[in-house]
């Protein structure tokens, strides 16, 4: 499978404590996205890497999130002291430099409790 | 403030008719507009992209329609088919961010 992979797909956690989760993009493409998608709403953009560069982090929703990069090909993205707001899914998506259709993985369930 | 609207939260319509979702959206800036369709549990796929220079594109079943005096762009399915059953988005950008709206329901109906 060459899609964008996304893991863990499920993640239930205690309030307060902290989670990361992992996207691989397509290979060949250098752009990364990370949304976020709570019920009933879009996806909503929250960053942007293009290689390792991290281009727009100014609508990660607070400074409990972060992202990174490091090699220009996996993504991690941290949620530090979960709230309950948190819960949502999380998509990353990758596309090629040049192109504006992003292709999304399968996205990451986090409930916080 | 939602930049891209989608009005109509659900949409049912008959296999083998047409299937036309709406969009329509504020920022004149955007430049490239997309569709995507999900399933339940599952990242958004791609469907059909067109750009500001063009008002129409066509793939198979599905055309998108770009009217930029209205701000307002059409997804139709033709002739739908009870597998296009999933919620819609449609989705604007202007570089790299995409935009969304909160999308369409279609149910496909035997």
């Amino acid at each position: 499978d060459t899609g964008v992979s996304q893991d863990p797909r499920h993640k239930i956690t205690k309030r307060g404590q902290n989670v990361t989760f992992r996207c691989d993009p397509i290979s060949e493409h250098n752009r990364l996205y990370w949304y976020r998608q709570t019920l009933g709403q879009g996806p909503e953009f929250l960053t942007y890497f293009q290689n390792e560069a991290q281009l727009e982090k100014s609508r990660l929703l607070s400074d409990r999130f972060s992202a990174e990069r490091p090699k220009g090909s996996f993504s991690t993205l941290e949620i530090q002291r979960t709230e309950q707001g948190d819960s949502a899914m999380y998509l990353c998506a990758s596309s090629p430099q040049g192109g504006s259709e992003a292709f999304f993985g399968q996205g990451t369930r986090l409930t916080v409790v | 403030d939602q930049q891209v609207k989608q009005n109509s939260p659900s949409l049912s319509v008959q296999e083998g008719r047409i299937s036309i979702l709406n969009c329509d959206y504020t920022n004149s800036m955007f430049d490239y507009f997309l569709w995507y369709k999900k399933y339940p549990a599952e990242g958004p796929t791609f469907l059909i992209s067109i750009s500001s220079i063009k008002d129409k594109n066509e793939d198979g079943r599905f055309t998108v329609f770009l009217n930029k005096s209205a701000k307002h762009l059409s997804l139709h399915i033709v002739p739908s088919q009870p597998g296009d059953s999933a919620v819609y988005f449609c989705a604007a950008s202007s570089g790299y961010a995409l935009n969304f709206g909160k999308g369409t329901s279609l149910l496909v109906t035997p």
